[in-house]
């Protein structure tokens, strides 16, 4: 079965270090993977995905993640962490041969001044 | 004005009434999707719609039922509305030819049923 799995609930970082937020997958076929944003009170937004191509995605706020097939893993990253950037994170990818998408059970980033 | 809107933003029932969330969006998508967000679980699927003659059942879909008015219009209804029907629901759309498109969300709807 395909799935996704985000293993930690939460994580904490100081403001201006480096955080990764992670995320393991299991697909059949070609992963497509997706990271979401969740601030309070306000539906998902999108961050960044990975369909091809180099392994280090950049995307917004910068953000980017890296993707490793060995691992099957597609970690959130950033340099340097905002209090701003505090939020629930998501991942997703979509189901091979479908346009569904399942999603992980969130991650809580807390970061702290 | 947003591109994916969700009404009501806020609801609160009793056990039993026939309840409807509302969907709207701007962005010319074809492929709409309900899901509902409970805490530790993530986002679940529970009716996503291709275009308007297309419904299909998610993995939760149990308890609801969907009707696609217009290509802009995703219903999501519980006819017997439960208190574990208590969530965030969210409603989606993604579009374009390619299969790895990002979905767009809506606000999202609190529904609380007592």
């Amino acid at each position: 079965a395909q799935s996704v799995a985000q293993p930690e609930d939460q994580v904490n970082v100081a403001e201006g270090n480096p955080l990764t937020v992670k995320c393991t997958y299991s697909v059949s076929g070609n992963p497509y993977l997706f990271w979401y944003v969740q601030y309070p009170n306000r539906g998902l937004q999108f961050l960044l995905k990975y369909i091809t191509g180099d392994n280090l995605v950049k995307g917004s706020y910068g953000f980017e993640a890296e993707f490793n097939k060995s691992q099957t893993s597609f970690h959130l990253k950033k340099p340097s962490a905002l209090v701003s950037d505090s939020a629930l994170y998501f991942c997703a990818v979509r189901v091979s041969g479908t346009y569904k998408y399942i999603f992980g059970t969130g991650t809580r980033l807390k970061v702290l001044a | 004005d947003a591109d994916v809107t969700q009404t009501p933003r806020n609801r609160i029932t009793k056990t039993g009434k026939r309840i409807m969330l509302e969907c709207s969006q701007t962005k010319g998508h074809d492929r709409m999707y309900w899901y509902r967000q409970d805490p530790g679980l993530g986002l679940r699927l529970i009716y996503y719609s291709f275009d308007v003659k297309d419904i299909n059942k998610g993995e939760i879909s149990d308890g609801y039922s969907v009707s696609r008015q217009a290509q802009a219009k995703f219903s999501l209804s519980l006819e017997s509305a439960i208190p574990n029907q208590t969530a965030l629901y969210f409603c989606a759309t993604s579009g374009g030819t390619g299969s790895y498109n990002e979905q767009f969300f809506g606000p999202g709807t609190r529904l609380t049923v007592l």
